[in-house]
């Protein structure tokens, strides 16, 4: 990808588990968010993460963020089968105002 | 919230027609509007970052002739490509950034196919 991979590339796991999705990334950057996107669809905006914080909750999601490591996950608890979709890092470079995107993941929850 | 919409949704098109799509904010100004392109089970690949009133920047390997870009005026922003062939067909997807230049609201997604 232009800016970083994420892994796994896909993930499958039964209704009420954790979901884990980690992002590398390869330049500083000023933010990093999390989108989602259904199949052949657009993207939902999640979670957006400053280079200043560390860790970000919303609703299910929790979402860190090492700097040092250029790396970030992504966290969904209690999964449900309404959840199966891609999962995107973005990363906005510093002194850029636009996107690279991860590599995503594919997440299948099972009922 | 910020409303981002994309016209048409889908088309279809001859190999060497050329197809014009819009990107439109509806509910706000956008200084920033940018391209990207998905291919069928990955990720989304930034073409171009336009900003009215100016050319566009392409991102390396965008041929800015083929993929021609118009950001002429703050709602909005049409991607043209010209003399498509079918390894032009592809998920193409439009966002926009007002005065918080690192908030990008994205648009629905436009699937074209070239036949």
């Amino acid at each position: 990808s232009q800016q970083g991979e994420e892994d796994p590339q896909a993930l499958s796991i039964q209704e009420g588990e954790n979901a884990t999705m980690n992002c590398s990334y390869k330049t500083s950057i000023n933010n990093l968010q999390w989108y989602r996107q259904n199949s052949g669809r657009g993207l939902v905006h999640l979670i957006l993460i400053r280079s200043n914080e560390r860790e970000k909750h919303s609703g299910r999601l929790r979402v860190t963020l090492d700097t040092s490591k250029k790396s970030s996950s992504l966290l969904i608890t209690a999964s449900r089968a309404a959840d199966t979709a891609s999962y995107f890092c973005a990363t906005a470079p510093y002194n850029f105002n636009k996107f690279y995107f991860g590599s995503g993941t594919k997440l299948n929850v099972k009922p | 919230g910020a409303v981002v919409s994309q016209h048409p949704s889908w088309v279809i098109c001859k190999s060497g027609t050329s197809v014009k799509i819009e990107c439109r904010s509806l509910d706000f100004q956008a200084t920033t509007m940018f391209w990207y392109r998905q291919f069928p089970k990955q990720s989304l690949m930034l073409m171009a970052t336009s900003n009215e009133g100016s050319k566009a920047t392409y991102e390396q390997g965008v041929e800015k002739d083929k993929f021609l870009i118009n950001h002429a005026s703050l709602t909005l922003s049409t991607l043209t490509v010209t003399s498509a062939h079918p390894e032009d067909s592809s998920f193409y997807i439009c966002s926009a950034s007002g005065t918080d230049s690192y908030e990008q609201y994205f648009g629905p997604g436009t699937r074209l196919t070239v036949t």
